[in-house]
């Protein structure tokens, strides 16, 4: 069936360097594939989407590419901040639903 | 940018009342989903709703969960009786179509069953 993996279900990080939350997908359906962020207590907000394979989509320094070939939407930012510590969902399309992935946690140190 | 309203944001009740949780979505989104999220964890969903229909609904949306959307008001989900696993924050959303469009999530109803 449809299903979304996210792999890390916590990452802690030093203010300043890189990161990548890894995102893999199934579906049957063309993919169109989501990144969403949730900050403590708030709603989940989209941070990115995209349907077009290999073209990088970028947004408030977070950027992902989709991959169809390896059915990966992994979401990097070069450089985290301390406002970037949030709860972090893959997400597609399936049916009449959004399916989520287990969410990764980014967790920012100063 | 548009806001998906939710009333309550917090909802304390003995186990096996009745509770309603109420989304005023937004105004022009055609398609209505609630989502449940335990502890900050997955995002899970229950069910959509369409032109007045459920179109889908997920294991977790046991038969003492029950949707509607009467007249255009209030999105709301309703629990009778409530159980104390269903201590969780619901979630609604909208969206202007179903596939491939991104939500806008209400803030949530945190709702604790006791």
């Amino acid at each position: 069936g449809d299903s979304v993996t996210q792999t890390e279900g916590l990452v802690t990080l030093t203010k300043g360097l890189p990161v990548m939350l890894n995102c893999t997908y199934q579906t049957t359906y063309s993919p169109f594939l989501f990144w969403y962020v949730q900050h403590l207590n708030e709603a989940p907000k989209l941070l990115l989407k995209s349907s077009t394979d290999n073209k990088r989509t970028e947004h408030q320094g977070f950027y992902a590419t989709l991959h169809k070939s390896s059915s990966s939407f992994h979401l990097q930012k070069s450089s985290v901040q301390l406002s970037d510590s949030a709860l972090y969902f893959c997400a597609f399309p399936g049916g009449y639903k959004v399916v989520f992935g287990s969410g990764t946690r980014l967790l920012v140190s100063p | 940018g548009p806001k998906v309203l939710q009333i309550p944001s917090h909802q304390i009740i003995d186990m096996g009342q009745m509770v309603t949780l109420n989304c005023d979505p937004v105004s022009n989104h055609l398609y209505f989903y609630w989502y449940k999220q335990i502890l900050g964890q997955q995002m899970e969903f229950l069910v959509n709703f369409y032109n007045g229909k459920v179109m889908e609904k997920s294991k977790l949306f046991k038969d003492q969960f029950s949707v509607e959307r009467p007249d255009g008001s209030y999105f709301t989900l309703k629990i009778q009786p409530t159980a104390l696993e269903d201590s969780a924050v619901y979630f609604c959303a909208s969206s202007s179509r179903d596939r491939n469009s991104d939500y806008t999530f209400g803030s949530g109803t945190r709702l604790l069953v006791i």
